[in-house]
């Protein structure tokens, strides 16, 4: 197992477009997180999956972007209508979920680099 | 609301020196805490939580409720400590949104 695996590396795109980004955790991993992070500033909560479900998305999620995670696999985020502010580094990651209190580590992609020009 | 600082972008310390990361956080309540640390060119990874209590590369980091505190320390630094260092807190139960600081970046000098 290669750890979480993040495709694209980095994306360029010119402002308007729609991106989406694709995230496969690891095989036996039933939780994933999105994490937006910008330049000088730490990882920022977006979204949380548990198996196909999305329990827990944060006030930045805003109508552009969308994620899921059709069968509890891999994982798709994607931002239509892409703004200059969008530009960031897109993380992924995976932990393995034993109940509300078991919670094991999460394990982070290397993460999509999105560049809006 | 969840937060979590860090007060200091940059620390620089000589190599055999005392390290003392700050992390200091805001939750009411009982939090998970944790430290990441990302090296040159790799992930972002698990340093360790204050659930464990253990020294992880002989870093630890004690939780002081009083203080809302949970700073990491190692008392001789090393070069292959040299990385960015982020303190990260979830809520109790369930939840999962994990709120970081913005890091600090450690530089061991030789």
């Amino acid at each position: 197992d290669t750890g979480v695996s993040q495709n694209p590396r980095h994306k360029i795109t010119k402002r308007g477009q729609n991106v989406t980004f694709r995230c496969d955790p690891i095989s036996e991993h039933n939780r994933l997180y999105w994490y937006r992070q910008t330049l000088g500033q730490g990882p920022e909560f977006l979204t949380y999956f548990q198996n196909e479900a999305q329990l827990e998305k944060s006030r930045l999620l805003s109508d552009r972007f969308s994620a899921e995670r059709p069968k509890g696999s891999f994982s798709t985020l994607e931002i239509q209508r892409t703004e200059q502010g969008d530009s960031a580094m897109y993380l992924c990651a995976s932990s393995l979920g034993l109940g509300p209190g078991g919670n094991q580590p999460q394990h982070f992609g290397d993460g999509t680099r999105l560049s809006i020009l | 609301a969840q937060r979590v600082t860090q007060p200091e972008k940059l620390l620089s310390v000589f190599k055999g020196a005392p390290v003392e990361l700050k992390c200091n956080y805001s939750y009411s309540g009982s939090p998970e805490l944790f430290w990441y640390v990302q090296y040159s060119r790799q992930r972002l990874q698990l340093l360790l939580r204050h659930i464990s209590r253990e020294s992880i590369k002989g870093f630890t980091a004690d939780l002081n409720k009083g203080e809302t505190s949970f700073h990491l320390k190692k008392p001789f630094a090393q070069e292959e400590d040299s990385a960015m260092y982020y303190c990260a807190l979830k809520p109790p139960g369930g939840y999962q949104k994990v709120t970081f600081g913005i890091g600090t970046k450690l530089q061991v000098i030789p």
